[in-house]
C-alpha cells in the first residue's frame, strides 16, 4: 500500500530557472492539495486540484506558479524563473474525496534549494 | 479570512509529564480538526483528529477537546516520552464537494522531552 509518492526529494536550482515538482497520490486518492512549509514555520496551503480540475488556487502567489492534475500521471506543481524567498519544502497531500470521512495523507515532501 | 492560533510555539516538559497545546479558529462553519505531527525533516503524519459532532476524542496517551461555542480545542499528551519530540501542528477545516475543502494549519508547537 503505497503512500503519497514526490519527486524528487531534493532539488537545488538556481535563479531564475524552473523547478518542477511532482506528486503521485495514493491509490484511490483523486484530490491532491498542496502546501509550502519556510524553515521553522507551518504549513500553507496552496491549492487544492481533482483530476484535471483546479478547485481553489486561493494560496497560489499570483505569478510564478501553477499546478495541474492531469487525466494521467501525477500532479505538478511548477515555479518559473525560481527566486531565493521560493527555497522551502513542499509537501502534497491526498484525499479520497472531500467530506468529512476523508483524511489528507501527507507525502515526503521536495525540498527546494535556490541558490 | 480563515486563521488558526496555535501556542504555545515551543514546550518543554520533563519525560512522563503532561503536555498541553491549544489552537483556536476564526471561521464557525469549521467541522474537522486535525492534529498533526511532524518529526524533524520528515512528513507531517496525522495522529488524531476530531469532528464537530463529538467534544472530546481518546486515543491512548492523546486526546483531543473541542469546544466550538469558544472556537477553541486542544492537544493532550499524558505520560510523555522521548518519542513524542516533535513539532504538533493543528488544523481545522470545512468538508465538503466545494472550494472550501482546504485544511488550516496553525504555526507549530516544538515539542521537547527533557529526559
Amino acid at each position: 500500500n503505497a503512500g503519497v509518492m514526490q519527486n524528487p526529494r531534493h532539488l537545488v536550482r538556481r535563479r531564475g530557472q524552473e523547478a518542477r515538482l511532482r506528486c503521485s497520490p495514493m491509490k484511490g486518492h483523486s484530490h491532491v492539495y498542496w502546501y509550502r512549509q519556510l524553515p521553522e514555520e507551518g504549513l500553507k496551503f496552496m491549492v487544492y486540484l481533482q483530476k484535471e480540475n483546479i478547485i481553489d488556487e486561493s494560496g497560489m502567489p499570483k505569478e510564478r506558479f501553477s499546478a495541474e492534475f492531469p487525466k494521467e500521471g501525477p500532479s505538478i506543481l511548477r515555479i518559473q524563473q525560481v527566486v531565493r524567498g521560493d527555497s522551502a519544502a513542499y509537501f502534497c497531500a491526498s484525499s479520497q474525496g472531500a467530506t468529512s470521512t476523508d483524511t489528507q495523507y501527507f507525502g515526503p515532501g521536495t525540498r527546494l534549494t535556490v541558490l | 479570512g480563515e486563521n488558526v492560533e496555535q501556542h504555545p510555539s515551543t514546550l518543554s516538559v520533563q519525560e512522563g509529564d503532561s503536555a498541553v497545546i491549544k489552537c483556536t479558529y476564526s471561521d464557525s462553519a469549521s467541522n474537522y480538526f486535525p492534529w498533526y505531527k511532524q518529526e524533524l525533516g520528515k512528513r507531517p503524519q496525522l495522529i488524531i483528529d476530531i469532528r464537530s459532532n463529538v467534544g472530546e476524542k481518546k486515543d491512548q496517551r492523546i486526546a483531543v477537546t473541542l469546544n466550538k461555542t469558544a472556537k477553541h480545542f486542544s492537544l493532550h499528551i499524558t505520560e510523555t516520552q522521548p518519542e513524542d519530540s516533535a513539532v504538533y501542528f493543528c488544523a481545522a477545516g470545512r468538508e465538503g464537494y466545494s472550494s472550501a475543502s482546504k485544511i488550516i494549519f496553525g504555526s507549530g508547537t516544538r515539542l521537547s522531552i527533557r529526559p
